[in-house]
């Protein structure tokens, strides 16, 4: 089992729509979390880390639940721009991150 | 702006080839690191690095070495290059251990073993 899981998609929303990705994690001893965007052939970037008591960024929501070892990502009101891969993205202290293959998402007209 | 760049964006190489893919940053970060990204693996680490002359394995390290002979500077060496190393590989920094999540990545270098 991987230490970082995510549904590998694709997710094909519309324009506008509200679109929640998810990701679960097998060490339970994490200390911080992330989600990354990934433009096709480009480099991953931080989009936003994540905090225990959740926290938002625009159009952008990030939850964590330690209990059950799981985080979100919510994208409302989606946009053409928003269309790339989501990495989520686990530190386990130590340098040691793991990282999530990645949900691919695509924003259509 | 944290710069990471990345000497090749795209490589060939022959099997049996010694490869090196070479690292710089420009804000003076004190950890680097190499990974490489697999279709349906996502990144996985090789190397890591937190000083000058310093080095820790990753997950993946066999067939890999690196090199920090600068703070800048970190490179990937294959010593001998093998069909199963090709792959985009992705070097990144960060400034410190308390923000280790926050890395900054190169433009990536795809490397075609044949």
């Amino acid at each position: 089992r991987k230490e970082v899981e995510q549904d590998p998609g694709p997710f094909n929303v519309p324009e506008g729509a509200t679109v929640a990705f998810n990701c679960t994690y097998s060490n339970s001893a994490s200390q911080s979390f992330f989600w990354y965007r990934q433009d096709c052939r480009k480099e991953p970037k931080l989009l936003m880390s994540v905090y225990s008591s959740g926290n938002e960024d625009g159009r952008f929501t990030a939850q964590l639940n330690r209990a059950s070892q799981y985080i979100s990502l919510l994208i409302r009101d989606s946009k053409l721009s928003d269309s790339a891969t989501y990495l989520c993205v686990v530190n386990r202290g130590n340098n040691d991150m793991r990282f999530g293959a990645g949900t691919r998402l695509t924003v259509k007209p | 702006d944290v710069k990471v760049t990345q000497s090749s964006r795209y490589l060939v190489k022959r099997t049996g080839e010694k490869v090196f893919l070479e690292c710089v940053q420009d804000m003076d970060h004190e950890n680097m690191f190499w990974y490489r990204q697999d279709p349906g693996l996502g990144l996985r680490l090789i190397y890591f690095s937190y000083d000058v002359k310093m080095k820790e394995k990753g997950d993946i390290p066999e067939g890999y070495s690196v090199s920090r002979e600068k703070k800048e500077r970190f490179s990937l060496i294959l010593e001998s290059a093998s069909t199963n190393q090709t792959s985009m590989y992705l070097c990144a920094s960060t400034p410190s251990n308390r923000n280790i999540g926050i890395q900054y990545f190169g433009a990536g270098t795809r490397l075609s073993v044949l």
